[in-house]
């Protein structure tokens, strides 16, 4: 069964600061990854997502993430971040046989001025 | 990316009455999913739902609390039956891609507040 790890629970970060949020991921054949962006009172908004290809994937709003095989991760990466980035992040593992997700706790951010 | 829509957004209702959520995409889509979100949770997978064919429930959820029907390739209910307050979350479906070359990318939708008094 796969399983995701999102270690960080909440992150406070100033407004033009770079972001880095963790994922790690247990999975025992290729993944699909995801990473979703949960904004208060909305539904869950797809940031990008990586299948196979270049481990570097762009996304929307400027957020890139980085497949690592050898870790087992795909962090969210922001150089920047803007006060409307303020949201709850999640990470997800998708199986390729029936495309079932499993979702990571997920990461609160707080974007301070 | 597909266009979905959920009703209601939001309802509260009293213990031991049930409510039915519809879930409306703009396409065709083959796989259709329910989530559940407890409040400061994640989401958690209640069901699949196939067009032409039975529900396929997860671990810890069942047919008789969470009925689900899927009459066509562009419309789905979820139904809470007897609800508790530990019913209160919010419910999301979500469809898959097909038709747009990425059926393994699941789409969601606003979502239904529900809280049970």
């Amino acid at each position: 069964a796969q399983s995701v790890t999102q270690p960080d629970i909440h992150i406070t970060v100033s407004e033009g600061a770079s972001l880095e949020l963790r994922c790690n991921y247990s999975y025992g054949a290729t993944p699909y990854l995801f990473w979703y962006v949960q904004s208060p009172g909305q539904g869950l908004q797809l940031l990008l997502k990586y299948f196979s290809g270049d481990t570097l994937v762009q996304g929307i709003k400027g957020f890139e993430a980085e497949f690592k095989r050898s870790q087992s991760s795909f962090n969210l990466r922001k150089p920047s971040v803007h006060w409307s980035d303020a949201a709850e992040y999640f990470c997800a593992v998708g199986r390729s046989n029936d495309y079932k997700l499993s979702f990571g706790a997920g990461t609160t951010v707080t974007v301070r001025a | 990316s597909a266009v979905i829509s959920q009703k209601p957004s939001r309802d509260i209702c009293q213990r031991g009455t049930s409510l039915t959520i519809q879930c409306q995409v703009d396409s065709q889509v083959t796989m259709m999913f329910w989530y559940r979100q407890q409040p400061g949770q994640s989401l958690t997978l209640i069901a699949t739902a196939n067009q032409g064919s039975e529900a396929t429930y997860e671990s810890g959820f069942v047919i008789d609390k969470f009925p689900i029907s899927r009459p066509n390739l562009t419309f789905s209910t979820l139904t809470v039956s007897n609800m508790s307050p530990e019913d209160s979350s919010i419910y999301l479906c979500s469809v898959d891609g097909a038709g747009r070359v990425d059926q393994e990318t699941q789409y969601f939708g606003p979502g239904t507040r529900l809280l049970v008094l």
